[in-house]
């Protein structure tokens, strides 16, 4: 039973590119939620959602960032033009529902340049 | 401030015991939880609490939990150099999403 998976695991943009960053949930969990961890930090909330909706997005910057989950296919953060201050770690976590546990995925380490 | 907030760093002797102590703010938390980070790695649930409890035990680890003063404590009986990691304490806030405080790095020494 695969747990939550994260790709890539390391991802290089320089300043003003795009970055996707991709997460599968574990087997039949359909609450996604990302994280961001930057450097000696501990991990700050982004964004909640389930399948095809967005329910809790108070942590996501305004502009720039989106995320969404399709009914088919992997959670996707996407970070437009992006800038230095975007480096970090971008953990995903999934649970089956809302008040369960949250397993967390390896995390997409973003190095801006 | 951090809401949550936890000391940076703990280093102790291989067999000795370790707390790790954090202070939150909601009180209206309905759980509280323990994660353990290697380095380069992603989160590794340790242990829980639920806020209607004063403490859990699970094997070498022992949660206590004080409500009033909202104060958390994890402790690691018998710490082996593999315990080395960051320790993150973290709330949950309206079920849906968990509030991180800034870690606790613990250095075990042999």
């Amino acid at each position: 039973n695969a747990g939550v998976m994260q790709n890539p695991r390391h991802l290089v943009r320089r300043r003003g590119q795009e970055a996707r960053l991709r997460c599968s949930p574990m087997k039949g969990h359909s609450h996604v939620y990302w994280y961001r961890q930057l450097p000696e930090e501990g991990l700050k909330f982004m964004v909640y959602l389930q399948k095809e909706n967005i329910i809790d997005e108070s942590g996501m910057p305004k502009e720039r960032f989106s995320a969404e989950f399709p009914k088919e296919g992997p959670s996707i953060l996407r970070i437009q033009q992006v800038v230095r201050g975007d480096s970090a770690a971008y953990f995903c976590a999934s649970s089956g529902g809302q008040d369960n546990e949250q397993f967390f995925g390896p995390g997409t380490r973003l190095t801006v340049l | 401030g951090e809401d949550v907030e936890q000391s940076l760093f703990l280093s102790v002797r291989e067999g000795d015991s370790s707390v790790i102590n954090c202070t939150y703010t909601d009180s209206s938390s309905t759980y509280l939880y323990w994660y353990k980070q290697e380095p380069g790695a992603g989160l590794q649930l340790l242990t829980y609490i639920f806020s209607n409890m004063d403490m859990k035990q699970d094997q070498r680890l022992t949660v206590l939990l004080n409500k009033k003063d909202k104060h958390l404590s994890l402790r690691i009986a018998d710490t082996q150099t593999g315990d080395s990691a960051i320790y993150f304490c973290a709330e949950s806030r309206g079920g849906n999403k968990l509030v991180f405080g800034a870690g606790t790095i613990l250095r075990v020494k042999s």
